[in-house]
């Protein structure tokens, strides 16, 4: 059984640019959340896929967005990036229904 | 709204000690309560969570409904218990998302 991987470890990109982040679920999984950590703060729920399809979001502007795809894997675009997306960002996996979210290690994105 | 408070950033105690990690929380309904850890360059991990009633690693926490907290609490700290503990909780939306507190970084002493 593998655990959930996320891609890349880290990305440096300048204000305004796209950003890609993928994540692989844990096996068996077929629910994918992602969180967004700043500096010194909790993860902040950005949004959860399930069956391909957003299944809630947090308090994040539309630029945020992702895909989850039949293999449960999933990415988060970030477009016209600003200096506050700046952050860790997770990706946690787990089964619908059920409250235990596995989390991957996490993409630093650092905004210049 | 479901919000999560930890009011302590760090905490240092030494080895042998008695350790509780105070978290708070709001919610207009029944939530579920989890305690997350992150050693040293880890992932985070859950270390409990309330409706399992376990003890794990020597941690336990109580739900307490009418104070709204979830503390955790170890009689005897250990070296290696030093890491970054979240509390988080879950409500009745859909996606069953976490909220999480701001953390409180644990410095066990020798």
């Amino acid at each position: 059984e593998t655990g959930v991987t996320q891609s890349p470890t880290h990305l440096i990109k300048t204000r305004g640019q796209q950003v890609t982040l993928r994540c692989s679920s844990q096996s068996g999984h077929n629910t994918v959340s992602w969180y967004q950590q700043a500096l010194g703060q909790g993860p902040q729920f950005i949004f959860q896929y399930y069956r391909e399809e957003e299944n809630g979001r947090g308090n994040f502007p539309p630029r945020f967005s992702g895909l989850q795809f039949p293999n449960y894997s999933s990415e988060l675009n970030v477009n016209a990036l600003e200096l506050d997306d700046s952050a860790l960002y997770l990706c946690a996996s787990s089964l619908q229904g059920v409250d235990t979210q596995y989390f991957g290690p996490g993409t630093r994105l650092t905004v210049l | 709204a479901q919000r999560v408070t930890q009011p302590e950033k760090l905490l240092s105690v030494f080895k042998g000690a008695p350790v509780e990690l105070k978290c708070n929380y709001s919610y207009s309904g029944s939530p579920e309560l989890f305690w997350y850890v992150q050693y040293s360059r880890q992932r985070l991990q859950l270390l409990l969570r309330h409706i399992s009633r376990e003890s794990i690693k020597g941690f336990t926490a109580d739900l307490n409904k009418g104070e709204t907290s979830f503390h955790l609490k170890k009689p005897f700290a250990q070296e290696e218990d030093s890491a970054m503990y979240y509390c988080a909780l879950t409500g009745s939306g859909s996606a069953r998302q976490l909220t999480f507190g701001s953390g409180t970084q644990l410095t066990v002493l020798p």
